[in-house]
């Protein structure tokens, strides 16, 4: 059964770069059936798909979250990681990774990790 | 972007009752050349990740109980519970993938009464 599960620092200080790795077992980030996503819900709100990236490195990140982020994975390691900079406030969630399932386009999440919650705070 | 309306934001429904969940997009998510729709449910429980009920509005993932099913096409769409039990309390997502950036309902929040 496939697993991903979520590492990071928990606390994060505004203007400070949040980074945060996925490691993936039971199955392979070298996939060419999937993209690995990161998709994060704040306190009592929606979720919201932060971007996906291919093993190849190809990415695609939400407009909303502008040019703060960057994704990379590793295949060495079977993870996938996040980094997201100048954080503020509004940026504490809990962060999820997972599977996305991609056909020549981006489709739903079938597999994900357990969340890992982050939070901006001096 | 594809704006998400779920309603109602909470529910509660006594065990062996049925639940409804709304979803309505702002746009299609029916395309056409294929006759899909673009729409997947989650639910999420505390402390779980969490997990893909339903894609292409009504096609159940493997191992969820028959108990759930999706119905709906264009914008708007519907999860049921049809006899609700303990372990289906948790809130309850609906996200496009028709269009990027992909999007989610605000979600419904299913509790016992």
């Amino acid at each position: 059964q496939l697993q991903l599960q979520e590492s990071g620092p928990g606390l994060v200080k505004p203007s400070e770069t949040l980074s945060l790795t996925c490691t993936v077992s039971g199955g392979s980030v070298s996939s060419r059936s999937f993209y690995w996503g990161w998709i994060r819900q704040p306190p009592g709100k929606g979720l919201e798909w932060i971007g996906s990236i291919y093993y190849s490195g190809s990415t695609y990140n939400n407009p909303s979250l502008k040019s703060r982020v960057t994704m990379s994975v590793d295949t060495s390691k079977n993870q996938f990681s996040l980094k997201l900079s100048s954080v503020i406030a509004t940026d504490t969630a809990v962060y999820y990774c997972a599977r996305h399932v991609w056909s020549s386009n981006w489709y739903y999440f079938d597999f994900w990790g357990q969340g890992t919650l982050l939070t901006v705070s001096s | 972007d594809i704006v998400m309306t779920q309603s109602p934001e909470s529910l509660a429904v006594s065990l062996g009752e049925r639940a409804t969940i709304n979803c309505r997009s702002s746009q299609t998510v029916l395309y056409s050349a294929n006759n899909k729709n673009y729409l997947a449910w989650y639910q999420i429980k505390p402390g779980q990740p969490p997990k893909l009920l339903i894609s292409w509005a009504s096609t159940r993932e493997s191992g969820v109980p028959d108990r759930f099913s999706g119905s709906g096409s264009g914008t708007d769409f519907t999860l049921t519970i049809g006899s609700l039990q303990a372990e289906d309390v948790a809130v309850y997502f609906c996200q496009q993938y028709i269009g990027t950036p992909l999007t989610f309902g605000g979600g419904t929040k299913v509790e016992i009464k």
